[in-house]
């Protein structure tokens, strides 16, 4: 069964950075393209970040480009993003899922977490 | 960027009704990279639809999409009480990928 576990976002303040994880579980991680989506509280959802298998391609949203790192380590299994100066903005649950490559759908997700950036 | 745009904004239904939710693109999306997802209050969203109309693995054959270009349809046919929520839609086909706004599919 495919597993996709969040690590626990946060209160953080604005400015502030927070690095996220993802365990990945039930499938051969190193051969799917990862992704993160985010859904601020009551709005839609905001695709971040893509990374490919091997971890040397990656784009980004705009409104994130610049302040979010998307990384992966396959030794282990793991997806990871990188939050930098963090804005109220940035508030939402995060969300990654997994992608069977590039013109593909996100077909499966973790339960997402919740960051929180406030003073 | 490819906009979507969703109607309409809530659906209100009975069980066993059909739904028919629609997704426009502002540009024409190649090789139907269209997907819908499914998503219940406080879960991930789950993939329904890819490709326009093929369904996920586990699926029900009740829901079915369909369309081409700048418009696309999903349609749930015989609503049942696990259907209920917010449905969107996504292109895959450009960078950034993009999803529209939702269409809550509620009990009437």
């Amino acid at each position: 069964e495919v597993q996709l576990v969040e690590s626990e976002g946060g209160l953080v303040q604005p400015g502030g950075s927070l690095r996220l994880s993802c365990a990945a579980s039930g499938f051969t991680f190193s051969r799917y393209w990862m992704t993160w989506v985010r859904q601020a509280p009551g709005k839609g959802l905001e695709w971040l970040a893509n990374i490919n298998e091997d971890g040397r391609e990656n784009s980004y949203a705009d409104s994130v480009k610049g302040r979010f790192t998307i990384s992966r380590d396959n030794a282990k299994n793991s997806l990871f993003l990188q939050m930098n100066s963090l804005r109220d903005e940035d508030t939402a649950a995060y969300f990654c899922a997994r992608r069977n490559g590039r013109g593909h759908p996100f077909d499966s997700w973790g339960q997402g977490t919740l960051v929180t950036v406030s003073s | 960027e490819i906009v979507l745009t969703q109607t309409p904004d809530t659906l209100s239904l009975s069980p066993g009704e059909r739904a028919t939710l629609s997704c426009r693109t502002s540009q024409s999306v190649s090789s139907s990279y269209l997907a819908w997802y499914q998503q219940k209050p406080g879960q991930a969203p789950r993939l329904l639809i890819y490709g326009a109309s093929g369904r996920a693995t586990g699926i029900p054959d009740r829901f079915s999409g369909s369309g081409s270009g700048t418009d696309f349809t999903l349609t749930i046919n015989r609503l049942e009480p696990e259907d209920f929520g917010v449905y969107y839609c996504q292109q895959y086909d450009s960078a950034p990928i993009t999803f529209g706004p939702g269409t809550k599919v509620e009990i009437k």
